[in-house]
């Protein structure tokens, strides 16, 4: 059974950091593409970034590109994003979701994590 | 203003059946990008229930139906139930914005 579990959401200041994991199991984590995409409160869902396989290629929506980083440790199973200079429209929960046949629909999400932006 | 056209809403009543258009550009569906459809359930993680413009995962039922022409694509739900009251969210890719781009989402209403 495919499961992804996001952790490291919580409550930051504006101008701070966090950093998102998302743990995966059920599945080959190594031959797949991973995304993250939020939903802001009571709003539409969002694409945010995008990786490969490898790692090699990664993508970014312009809203978050230069502040946030996608990056995937295959050998732990493990997608990240670290997100940087965090503003308050960046308050939503964040999803991770498995890719599937480029140019990728994503067939298996996760919870989700909130992340607040606030002081 | 999202990428992807959708209407806010839609509503029917049990057992009839309802379509959700998805308007797109010359730079996503136009492009030939194929059309992806998520139903998310309140509270809920959005789940996959449209694949490649109209491919159903195993199991979700053969009520929910998706096609694209042109630049638009719809997903059609028939005999609706009181559990298809969620919203739902077209996907394609876009060469343009070099990412991928989600509908505003339309909420189903079962009367």
């Amino acid at each position: 059974e495919v499961q992804l579990l996001e952790s490291g959401g919580g409550l930051v200041q504006p101008g701070g950091s966090l950093r998102l994991s998302c743990a995966a199991s059920g599945f080959t984590f190594s031959a797949y593409a991973m995304t993250w995409v939020r939903q802001a409160p009571g709003k539409g869902l969002e694409w945010v970034s995008t990786i490969n396989i490898g790692g090699g290629s990664t993508y970014y929506a312009a809203s978050v590109k230069g502040r946030f980083t996608i990056s995937r440790d295959n050998s732990k199973n493990t997608l990240y994003l670290q997100m940087n200079s965090l503003r308050a429209e960046d308050t939503a929960v964040y999803y991770c979701a498995k890719g599937d046949s480029w140019p990728y629909y994503f067939d298996y999400w996760g919870q989700g994590a909130l992340v607040t932006v606030s002081s | 203003q999202s990428v992807l056209t959708q209407p806010p809403s839609v509503s029917g009543a049990p057992g009839q059946r309802v379509t959700i258009s998805c308007t797109g550009s010359s730079s996503n569906i136009g492009a030939g990008y194929d059309v992806h459809w998520y139903q998310q359930l309140p509270g809920t993680a959005p789940k996959l229930l449209i694949y490649g413009n109209n491919n159903r995962p195993s199991g979700v039922p053969d009520r929910f139906s998706g096609s694209k022409s042109g630049t638009s694509a719809s997903l059609a739900i028939s005999g609706l139930q009181a559990e298809d009251e969620a919203d739902y969210y077209c996907q394609s890719y876009d060469s343009s914005l070099s990412g991928w781009v989600f509908g505003g989402g339309t909420k189903l209403t079962v009367l």
